[in-house]
């Protein structure tokens, strides 16, 4: 099976710009987080989708924003881009969870967004 | 707020000797704790994983012990290997129905293991 896949893996844009990051989670899983991984830190949430509905929301501008599609695919978008949003924007899938439990979480090789 | 801090940043060891990590949380709702193990230009892997009806569990060299009274977690790795150098993340994630299952992550921890 095909683990969580990303697209672009890498990219360069400029200030002000947007950007479009695309994610297919492994399949059968209808929970898909997206993460952003400044270089030397730790990964931190962005949103969670599930069944095409947002669950959660980190502590991002409203610049970011993201959809899950029928087919559990997602997008993070990106609009007007600063120096500091480059990083590795990372995906995670995981399966349907159980009330109150937290499943485990299988990341993709993430996008590479550097913004000059 | 909820956080996680870990310690320590940067760790070296002889091959053979054994590491610990250790993360504090500080969201007492938390419920679950993965260690995940990224190498360079890689994804994060999880290595093991706890949750907090448990408070210890092995799996082969690798261990996690949880004390939730002192919102403690420690990611234990004994016979290091050359092959265990990476970037280790703790993390947390607070216990909430409907399908959320938010993680936070620690900043990392180097682990270099030397021939």
């Amino acid at each position: 099976d095909a683990g969580v896949t990303q697209s672009p893996t890498h990219l360069i844009k400029t200030r002000g710009q947007h950007v479009t990051l695309r994610c297919s989670p492994i399949s059968g899983h209808k929970s898909v987080s997206w993460y952003q991984q400044v270089l030397g830190q730790g990964p931190q949430f962005i949103f969670q989708y599930y069944e095409k509905e947002e669950r959660g929301r980190g502590n991002f501008p409203d610049r970011f924003s993201a959809r899950q599609f029928p087919n559990y695919s997602s997008e993070l978008n990106v609009n007007a881009l600063l120096l500091g949003d480059s990083a590795l924007y990372l995906c995670a899938s995981s399966l349907a969870l159980a009330r109150g439990l937290t499943g485990e979480l299988f990341f993709g090789e993430g996008s590479r967004l550097t913004v000059l | 707020g909820e956080n996680v801090e870990q310690h320590p940043s940067t760790l070296s060891v002889q091959e053979g000797d054994s590491a610990v990590i250790k993360c504090t949380y500080s969201d007492s709702a938390s419920n679950y704790f993965p260690w995940y193990k990224q190498e360079l230009g890689k994804r994060p892997q999880l290595i093991i994983d706890i949750r907090s009806n448990v408070g210890e569990k092995k799996d082969q060299r690798i261990a996690v012990t949880l004390n939730k009274t002192a919102k403690h977690f420690s990611l234990h790795i004994t016979e290091t290997q050359p092959e265990d150098s990476a970037v280790y993340f703790c993390a947390a994630s607070p216990m909430f129905s409907g399908g959320y299952n938010k993680l936070i992550f620690g900043a990392g921890t180097r682990l270099a293991v030397h021939p």
